[in-house]
């Protein structure tokens, strides 16, 4: 019974590169969060998303980021001409569906380092 | 907007004592609060969550309690142990989807 998994684990990228992450929710769930986790900071919202669908993506930069979940295959968040202030663990959380007000299982994040 | 604070920061106990890990919120208007614990350089393992309908809920060795009105939970781990060394997280949930989690507290127990 797999959990949230998330690759690559650790992403090295120089500054503007892109940068992609993915992430493959628990079986059965059908809703992923974006959340990142900047250096001696708290775990702040970005996006969540539904197959095929952007829910609410207020928490996510305006320029640059994007995030995708297609109705097959994995959640992509993807950075575009990263900057050093990107570094940080992003983590994936996935839920069953909608209505839903349970636990949120978390995977074990991507460790992001720009150059 | 909701806020999530954490009280104290880092917590260093010998071996045996109990740990008490507090956490406020400003907003009583909740779904439920979860408990994480996050290791270096590693994920979230989630610990307890409890409804907004409830006082508290118990796994093994720790208790979670839960004051809606006040804004207040508190995370109890009895006769700590070594490998109870990480941060601990609390989050809460809203009235929508999203978790607002504190800053953590980082808990070092020594042998």
């Amino acid at each position: 019974n797999a959990g949230v998994m998330q690759n690559p684990r650790h992403l090295v990228r120089r500054r503007g590169q892109e940068a992609r992450l993915r992430c493959s929710p628990m079986k059965g769930h059908s809703h992923v969060y974006w959340y990142r986790q900047l250096p001696e900071e708290g775990l702040k919202f970005m996006v969540y998303l539904q197959k095929e669908n952007i829910i609410d993506e207020s928490g996510m930069p305006k320029e640059r980021f994007s995030a995708e979940f297609p109705k097959e295959g994995p959640s992509i968040l993807r950075i575009q001409q990263v900057v050093r202030g990107d570094s940080a663990a992003y983590f994936c959380a996935s839920s069953p569906g909608s209505g839903d007000i349970g636990e949120l299982f978390f995977g074990e994040g991507s460790r992001l380092t720009v150059l | 907007k909701q806020e999530v604070t954490q009280i104290p920061a880092a917590l260093s106990v010998p071996e045996g004592e109990n740990l008490v890990l507090n956490c406020s919120f400003t907003d009583s208007a909740i779904y439920n609060l979860q408990w994480f614990r996050q290791d270096p350089g590693k994920g979230l393992t989630s610990l307890l969550l409890i409804q907004s309908s409830q006082r508290e809920q118990t796994s093994g060795r720790l208790n979670a309690s839960l004051d809606k009105s006040s804004g207040r939970s508190t995370l109890y781990i009895a006769a700590s142990q070594p490998g109870d060394s990480a941060t601990y997280l609390c989050a809460v949930r809203t009235n929508d989807y999203k978790l607002s989690f504190g800053a953590g507290t980082t808990v070092t127990v020594r042998a």
